[in-house]
């Protein structure tokens, strides 16, 4: 099966921290992406990623940044946290070809205080 | 702007009964159609996929694809608490891999 691995499940932190979320997955997959999921609001796109050291910008990226090293890892950064990015964020990946759909990781409920 | 839409709900139905849930979207040229169930409190998890006009069969559920009226349906047969989730439908835009997501439909089955 496929994994994606989120590295925390939960995380407080406090107003204006810089915060890092880690996205690590283990099929080779070409696609990562961050979503937040808010109640009402549904999955919006954060930034995604095609390839190594690429990037583009979803529908939500402000104060946000992101970073893809290395195939499998994809970061997502707060640069000044603050309370309206408390948030669910969701981790997925996906092959590049094929209707084989997302897989997500088990999401992290950031909580900034 | 490429739009998805699924009624919120609840849907409540009882137990052994057949849920249908529905998902219009707005490009025509939308390629794959995905269903996910989500539980409260975790992650999406994807249930179904289908691309070709009709039905498709997997277990209790069929997901139904009708792109001359652009929408997706999917139904559980025999209907079981367990079910009892949000169920997201996602589309695939024509020329990217960036899904569209709609907000999802709430599911209650009864006992």
């Amino acid at each position: 099966d496929v994994k994606v691995t989120q590295s925390s499940r939960y995380l407080v932190k406090r107003t204006g921290e810089k915060v890092f979320l880690e996205c690590v997955q283990d099929m080779d997959h070409e696609n990562m992406f961050w979503y937040r999921q808010d109640p009402g609001l549904g999955l919006r796109l954060i930034y995604f990623s095609y390839d190594v050291k690429m990037k583009e910008k979803g529908d939500i990226p402000e104060g946000y940044s992101v970073s893809r090293e290395k195939k499998e890892r994809f970061s997502l950064i707060l640069e000044s946290a603050s309370t309206n990015q408390t948030s669910m964020y969701l981790c997925a990946s996906s092959f590049d070809q094929g209707p084989y759909g997302y897989t997500f990781g088990s999401g992290t409920r950031l909580t900034v205080v | 702007q490429k739009e998805v839409e699924q009624n919120s709900g609840p849907l409540s139905v009882p137990e052994g009964a057949i849920a249908s849930l529905n998902c219009t979207y707005s490009d025509r040229g939308s390629q794959s159609f995905f269903w996910y169930r989500q539980y409260s409190g975790k992650s999406p998890e994807l249930i179904m996929f289908i691309y070709s006009n009709g039905d498709k069969e997997d277990g209790r559920f069929t997901a139904q694809l009708n792109k001359a009226s652009q929408y997706v349906s999917l139904l559980i047969r025999d209907s079981q608490p367990s079910d009892s989730a949000t169920y997201l439908c996602a589309v695939s835009p024509s020329g990217t891999y960036k899904y569209i997501f709609g907000t999802g439909t709430r599911l209650k089955v009864l006992a």
